[in-house]
């Protein structure tokens, strides 16, 4: 089993280009998420699809659109890159059960914009 | 509202025990989590525990749970150059769906 997979592994934009984020588990969890991680941040959620046909925004979603392809893939979007852009971007997927909420996370997109 | 805090650096030399701490603010949380990541890599779960534990041991590692303080920390017992690495804490509330929420991390550097 892969796991979580994401490509690219490292991308640069110039300020104004779009891009997509592809994401795939293949673990048969139903959630799935997309965090960005900055210095001195921590991890911050951009949006999580709960389940198969669903999408919410997290805590930073604006500048970002998702689309949950299936119950595998989980893209992520920007429309006109900006510098404040410039992150690492993780996948992540989770089976809840009960009250339990393990993510398994990928290894993430090095997204720099110019 | 959710909120996860951690001290961001702590260094220690190899062989020593290191202890990383986290406060929370969800008392319904009812699993806590301990993340590692490792320079260049993605997140991978360490340990958990459940809330109606206040200790939990797994080798070289000791998480305990004060759910009066909710202060959770993580011990490293002799720790080596290889656990250098950025630790995260997260707790779970158990509300609905919810995500994970997650601290910002402490940076853990084991000098020789």
């Amino acid at each position: 089993n892969a796991g979580v997979t994401q490509t690219p592994k490292f991308q640069v934009l110039k300020t104004g280009q779009s891009m997509t984020l592809q994401c795939a588990q293949d673990m048969n969890h139903n959630s799935m998420y997309w965090y960005r991680q900055d210095p001195g941040m921590g991890l911050r959620l951009i949006y999580y699809s709960a389940s198969e046909g669903t999408t919410d925004k997290g805590e930073v979603p604006n500048g970002y659109n998702v689309s949950r392809l299936n119950k595998r893939e989980f893209s992520l979007r920007l429309e006109s890159a900006a510098p404040s852009q410039t992150s690492v971007y993780f996948c992540a997927s989770s089976q809840r059960q009960g009250g339990y909420n393990e993510q398994f996370f990928g290894p993430g997109t090095r997204l720099t914009v110019l | 509202g959710e909120d996860v805090e951690q001290s961001l650096f702590l260094s220690v030399r190899e062989g020593d025990s290191s202890v990383i701490n986290c406060t929370y603010t969800d008392s319904s949380s009812t699993y806590l989590y301990w993340y590692k990541q490792e320079p260049g890599a993605g997140l991978q779960l360490l340990t958990y525990i459940f809330s109606n534990m206040d200790m939990k041991q797994d080798q070289r590692l000791t998480v305990l749970l004060n759910k009066k303080d909710k202060h959770l920390s993580l011990r490293i017992a002799d720790t080596q150059t290889g656990d250098s690495a950025i630790y995260f804490c997260a707790e779970s509330p158990n509300s609905g769906y919810s995500t994970l929420t997650f601290g910002k991390g402490t940076m853990l550097l084991v000098s020789p």
